[in-house]
């Protein structure tokens, strides 16, 4: 258990609805990170919040996107989902924001678009 | 462009079956090389950083090293639990701590 927590684990859902996906960092983690796995694209870095503030983004749609609150915890929404939006999504942690730090993953939110 | 590779895409091995998996990355000032363990379904387990050529890393069964260009992860004797996708990873070039995965090795350990 890494002590990063996703809800919910699974959501089914269909074409141009929206959805939240919701992530609890580890005790102590100011950095929370965003990625999406699919099977033809591997793990692709979306993007990262630092203490509230966002520090990077990657590939991420402009009908995503995220925030994360005072008390740490992140939520990424998805809108106008389309059948391609089908993935797993991870939220990661890290207790900073240096390119050294490890970071820890959640469990996942397994997306399935209809 | 940031780029890390793995190979062999996947791996069958014995019981007990000695191999390693390898991980080339072209990403300028590297920062650390990433290896993770990911079971079907499941996020990503942390298993090692490395930070500078020559580094070695060692947990069980495991060991991980790291040259200028690649990084390597020995697996010594493996049992079917180690069956499994491994993964590497680097943080990209531009001062960002966003992880650039490989695809991963596909390891299955038969008994």
């Amino acid at each position: 258990d890494s002590g990063v927590t996703q809800t919910p684990k699974h959501l089914i859902t269909a074409t141009g609805q929206r959805v939240t996906l919701r992530c609890s960092p580890r005790s102590g983690d100011l950095s929370v990170y965003w990625y999406q796995q699919s099977l033809d694209q591997g793990l692709q870095f979306l993007i990262q919040y630092y203490n509230g503030e966002e520090r990077a983004k990657g590939n991420i749609l402009e009908r995503f996107s995220a925030q994360q609150f005072p008390d740490l915890h992140s939520e990424l929404n998805l809108s106008s989902l389309e059948l391609g939006d089908s993935a797993l999504y991870f939220c990661a942690s890290s207790r900073d924001s240096i390119s050294t730090d490890t970071q820890y993953f959640g469990p996942g939110t397994r997306l399935t678009v209809l | 462009e940031d780029q890390v590779t793995q190979s062999p895409e996947a791996l069958r091995l014995q019981e007990g079956e000695s191999s390693s998996l390898n991980c080339s990355y072209t990403v300028s000032g590297l920062r650390g090389l990433f290896w993770y363990r990911q079971d079907p379904g499941k996020g990503p387990e942390f298993l090692f950083t490395l930070y500078s050529a020559g580094e070695e890393k060692e947990k069980e069964r495991l060991k991980a090293t790291l040259t200028k260009k690649e990084s390597f992860l020995h697996i010594t004797a493996p049992k079917p639990e180690d069956s499994a996708t491994y993964l590497c990873a680097a943080p990209g070039s531009g001062g960002y701590n966003k992880l650039i995965f490989g695809a991963g090795t596909r390891l299955a350990v038969h008994p």
